[in-house]
């Protein structure tokens, strides 16, 4: 089945100790999304990709990056984890954007826990 | 600002019907979702309208007034597993997926 793959589904990590979470999709879509979402909060969207083009949201902090290094991968990268940064990361796929309604198709999720 | 407004909490009990109701104000529109997100777990889709009037898939149906900048999710025949936070997303002018913080729905025997 064609899917999205979150790894890995619990994440735990010491304050200031970089984690990298990643994501694969088999859906063959043209962007994916990185979202934090923090318990009875709606999704925040940190950034996504449209192929290769990749698009910041204004209000994420420096502390995320992220990486697309084909089609199928896309890595969130925290690099000094703070308290506030324990959430749900979600990563989503569409196959397209800005040409019509897309649905996204979300992953599982990787819940982090900072310690 | 854009704005999407939901009850943050409902409960209802199995086997009847409840209205989930969302208010929004959005920079253009392109498109209301409904997203079904079980504790835990990441959203799936329940449901797209971009067209006034009720889409009905199943237990769920989904209506949507532009007009008012107004829809509500419908469910049917409750059953346990429809507890859940049920998310409400707008497509604004820019294809930029705005979010509701979801109703937690609560079903009691």
């Amino acid at each position: 089945d064609a899917m999205v793959i979150q790894n890995p589904r619990y994440q735990v990590t010491q304050f200031g100790k970089p984690v990298t979470l990643s994501c694969s999709q088999t859906l063959n879509h043209n962007v994916m999304y990185w979202y934090q979402q923090k318990s009875s909060q709606a999704p925040k969207l940190l950034f996504h990709y449209y192929d290769k083009d990749f698009n910041n949201e204004a209000d994420t902090p420096d502390n995320f990056q992220s990486r697309r290094p084909n089609t199928s991968f896309c890595f969130l990268d925290i690099r000094s984890p703070g308290l506030g940064d324990a959430a749900m990361y979600l990563c989503a796929t569409s196959r397209d954007k800005g040409q019509g309604p897309d649905t996204q198709y979300f992953g599982p999720g990787t819940r982090l826990t900072v310690l | 600002g854009q704005n999407i407004d939901q009850p943050t909490e409902m409960t209802a009990t199995e086997g009847a019907i409840v209205q989930i109701n969302c208010t929004y104000q959005t920079s253009g529109f392109n498109g209301l979702f409904w997203y079904q997100q079980h504790a835990g777990e990441a959203p799936t889709f329940l449901s797209y309208n971009v067209l006034d009037g009720l889409e009905e898939k199943g237990r769920f149906s989904s209506f949507l007034s532009r007009s008012k900048g107004y829809s509500y999710l419908l469910l049917k025949e409750l059953q346990m597993k429809d507890s859940a936070s049920y998310l409400c997303a707008v497509l604004d002018s820019n294809y930029q997926l705005i979010w509701g913080a979801g109703t937690k729905l609560i079903i009691k025997p």
